[in-house]
């Protein structure tokens, strides 16, 4: 099976402007969550889609957002870019909703100007 | 905010030593999970366990759990230029707050 994919790899925008990332989970996973990694907080868990419906978000403004489609696909957005935003924003999907063993993308690398 | 906390930061060996790395949590647990991140990419799950077991294998891991001390370890025997990497712990807590809380992480460096 192909892994789980994330498109783009990177990313460079400026303050203000907004982003939209994508993930194409493992055919089957029906499972996708979203997470933040920067070097000063670490990873940070965003959200999780399951069956297209938003079951867990966690400490981020409302600017960060997602949705996932029928075919699981997800995508997150964040508006109005701060330069804190530039981060590795890595997705991974599982079989059902319950979060054990997750499978992760590579990431999009986004860096904020 | 970070359930975990890993220690060391950083580690740096010989290839063919064994490294251990330590993670501590804060709250009860589903279960436990060690991943590793390779230079800024996206991280594969190692090993789970669950909070009801006290020790696993995978290989050349070895994972210990210890509930009552909020506590696991990462063993990795006879270690190789490959396991070079970053290695987190990750919990998943019980009841309905059902979110992987990430570890801040151990910079393994395998010296050849």
């Amino acid at each position: 099976k192909a892994g789980v994919t994330q498109t783009p790899r990177y990313l460079i925008k400026t303050r203000g402007q907004q982003v939209t990332l994508s993930c194409s989970p493992i055919s089957g996973h029906r499972s996708v969550s979203w997470y933040q990694q920067t070097p000063g907080q670490g990873l940070q868990f965003l959200f999780e889609y399951f069956s297209e419906t938003q079951r867990n978000k966690g400490n981020f403004p409302g600017r960060f957002s997602g949705r996932q489609f029928s075919n699981s696909r997800s995508e997150m957005n964040v508006s109005t870019l701060e330069l804190g935003d530039s981060a590795l924003y890595l997705c991974a999907s599982s079989v059902f909703a319950d979060q054990e063993t997750q499978y992760f993308g590579p990431g999009t690398r986004l860096l904020v100007l | 905010s970070q359930q975990g906390e890993e220690d060391p930061q950083a580690l740096s060996i010989q290839e063919g030593e064994n490294a251990t790395m330590n993670c501590s949590y804060k709250t009860s647990i589903n279960n436990l999970q060690w991943y590793r991140q390779n230079s800024g990419r996206g991280l594969v799950h190692l090993i789970l366990i669950r909070s009801n077991e006290r020790e696993k294998h995978s290989g050349r891991l070895r994972v210990t759990l210890d509930t009552s001390k909020k506590s696991s370890s990462l063993l990795i025997t006879a270690s190789r230029a490959a396991d070079t990497a970053s290695y987190f712990c990750a919990t998943l807590r019980s009841g309905s707050a059902r979110q992987l809380t990430f570890g801040s992480g151990t910079q393994l460096t395998v010296l050849p």
